[in-house]
This record gives C-alpha cells, structure tokens and sequence, in this order.
C-alpha cells in the first residue's frame, strides 16, 4: 500500500520569510507523479504544484519549489517570501501503484500559519 | 474555462435522511473521482468515474452509498439513510484523463448530519 507522511502537523513563519515543508512517500513504482495541495480557511483543496519523478530538474511555481529527492523518497515544499494568504493546510499527494494511479493517497497534512 | 463545480456547498441532514451531492467536471474533463475529508484528516479516496461507468469504488462503503456519472448532467454522490459519522466534506475532482493527469477538486460540500 502507498503511504504519505508528512511529520509536521503545524508550522509557523514570519511573513517574507521562507519556510519547508516535509513529506516522504513509499512506493515501488519508478515513474509516477507527486503533487501538492493547499486547503485555505475557505476549505477548497488547490493545486499548488506537481512534480514527474523521471525529471532530474525540482518544479517551480514563483514562490512555491519543491526539493524531490527521488533516492530518499522525499518531496518538501519550499515557499519563498511567505505572504499572509499562504496559511493554509498543506497536503503533500501521491497516485496509487500500478493500474490505480488514479487514487490519489493524501499525508494528513501540515498546517501552516503566516504572521505578520 | 470554469473550474470543477460542487453543489450544495453545505447540507444539512437529519439521520436517516437522504443526501445527494452533485459535481460538474469541468469542461473536457470527463473523469470523476470522489473523496471524502474525516475531521483533522486528509482527503480520502472513494470512487471514481468515467461516463457511464463505475471504474473503481474500492473506497466507498458498500452500503448506503453510491454514485453515478450519466450521460448527460453531472455526477451524482449519494447517501441514503444518512447516520451521524457520514459528517465530513465530499470533494469531487476531474481530470482529462486518468492516471498521470492532474486532478483539480471542486470547492467540496460540507454534509452535516444531525
């Protein structure tokens, strides 16, 4: 079975400051994707960023990176000078093996509070 | 190109009461997935859908629940006999394909059973 984890259940950062994310994932599927999702206060589940595991290079979307360590099975969210509407709960997502990639495993996520 | 369309946004049942949660993809999307989020937990699988079909409901509980995605109109989640522990929010996504395509989620429905 796939599994998600994401050890951080809170986390806090000073707004413009920059903060990381963990998340670490088992599977034995070589090629596959990993995605993740934020969930503000208003409850929608938005995609933030996905990564191919067969590409060397870590995705970037302005200020949100990932750091894809495909060996360690490790995939972190990097958010670069953080902004009030950043707080959110952050999922990391990973697709099912073989022919159910389709079922997104969620981790249990990783609160993030932005202060002022 | 609007987004993944939930309706209700919040419903409120009584127990044993029947719910029905409706999701439109959206446009060219024509695989339905559905999840649900526990309290204080991630989102979980449930059942996923092409048109007209049931392709996998592995997640979903095999009484009380079941989903439909017609020809035409939008797909359908639907709980009857609704009891307290159904409570939770009900997230739809669509993709244009399955397997490596990205899911986008709907804004969820947020069910409450009294």
């Amino acid at each position: 079975a796939q599994t998600v984890t994401q050890s951080q259940p809170e986390m806090s950062v000073q707004e413009a400051e920059t903060v990381t994310l963990s998340c670490t994932y088992d599977t034995s599927e070589n090629n596959y994707y990993l995605f993740w999702y934020k969930q503000p206060p208003s409850r929608q589940m938005i995609l933030v960023i996905r990564q191919e595991a067969y590409k060397q290079q870590n995705a970037t979307e302005n200020r949100f990176s990932v750091n894809f360590q495909k060996a360690a099975k490790s995939f972190s969210l990097k958010i670069s000078d953080s902004q009030l509407g950043d707080t959110a709960m952050y999922f990391c997502a990973f697709p099912g093996s073989g022919g159910s990639n389709y079922k997104l495993t969620f981790g249990k996520g990783t609160l993030l509070t932005v202060n002022p | 190109n609007a987004g993944v369309m939930q309706n209700p946004r919040h419903l409120v049942r009584r127990r044993g009461q029947e719910a029905r949660l409706r999701c439109s993809p959206m446009k060219g999307h024509s695989h339905v997935y559905w999840y649900r989020q526990l309290p204080e937990e991630g989102l979980k699988f449930m059942v996923y859908l092409q048109k007209e079909n049931i392709i996998d409901e592995s997640g979903m509980p095999k009484e009380r629940f079941s989903a439909e995605f017609p020809k035409e109109g939008p797909s359908i989640l639907r709980i009857q006999q609704v009891v307290r522990g159904d409570s939770a929010a009900y997230f739809c996504a669509s993709s244009p394909r399955t397997g490596e395509e990205t899911q986008y989620f709907g804004p969820g429905t947020r069910l409450l059973v009294l």
